[in-house]
């Protein structure tokens, strides 16, 4: 099994680009989520989904949309990106609720926005 | 609001010391606490957790964790350090809606030989 993979790894983008970040999991979990990972704040959620067809806003949705069309993938996009959301990017899934059970997550994009 | 504190940026132990990662929490309701451990270029890895029961969790690569209410802690021990121990260590704790979770900030652990 992979587990939770993530594409790509890297990107730089020049202000006002857009791009969409893809996750993808094998492990049949219903719960993913995307993070962004800054210095000195840890993990800060922007959106999640409990379910394929389901999405919903974690702590810092602005600027951030997200599609989960299949129980396997949940893509992340960017419609216009802005030097603020340079940052690293990590998609995670679990069974349950992140709340109550493990998340699992995957190696991360690092994204830079000039 | 539901959250972790980790007091120190980073924690410096040698190799074969007892070693051991701070976080205290403020909740309403009953605390669910994590921790998670991020290897350099790799994504988070879970090392324990506390829902209920007994106050000392065991958890993977020889971590455990103590909860103590009266102090509203939870701190990570380990009771040898390794040097591949060396990583970013994040506390979290379920939010107050009980779907998610709320990430500290991150300790940094060096384990020197």
């Amino acid at each position: 099994n992979a587990g939770v993979t993530q594409t790509p790894k890297f990107r730089v983008l020049k202000t006002g680009q857009s791009m969409t970040l893809l996750c993808a999991q094998d492990m049949n979990h219903e719960y993913m989520y995307w993070y962004r990972q800054d210095p000195g704040m840890g993990l800060r959620l922007i959106h999640y989904s409990v379910g394929e067809g389901t999405t919903a806003k974690g702590e810092v949705p602005d600027g951030y949309n997200v599609s989960r069309l299949k129980k396997q993938n949940f893509l992340l996009g960017l419609e216009s990106a802005a030097p603020s959301q340079t940052s690293v990017y990590f998609c995670a899934s679990s069974w349950g609720l992140a709340a109550f059970n493990e998340q699992f997550f995957g190696p991360g994009t690092r994204l830079t926005v000039l | 609001a539901q959250s972790v504190a980790q007091p120190e940026d980073q924690v410096n132990v040698a190799e074969g010391n007892p070693l051991t990662v701070k976080c205290t929490y403020s909740v309403s309701g009953n605390p669910y606490l994590f921790w998670y451990v991020q290897y350099p270029n790799r994504g988070l890895q879970f090392l324990l957790k506390y829902i209920t029961g007994d106050n000392l969790v065991k958890g993977s690569y020889g971590f455990e964790a103590e909860f103590n209410k009266s102090q509203t802690s939870f701190h990570l021990k380990k009771p040898s350090a390794l040097v591949s121990d060396s990583a970013l260590y994040f506390c979290a704790v379920r939010d107050k809606y009980g779907n998610k979770l709320v990430f500290g900030a991150g300790t940094i652990l060096r384990v020197k030989s």
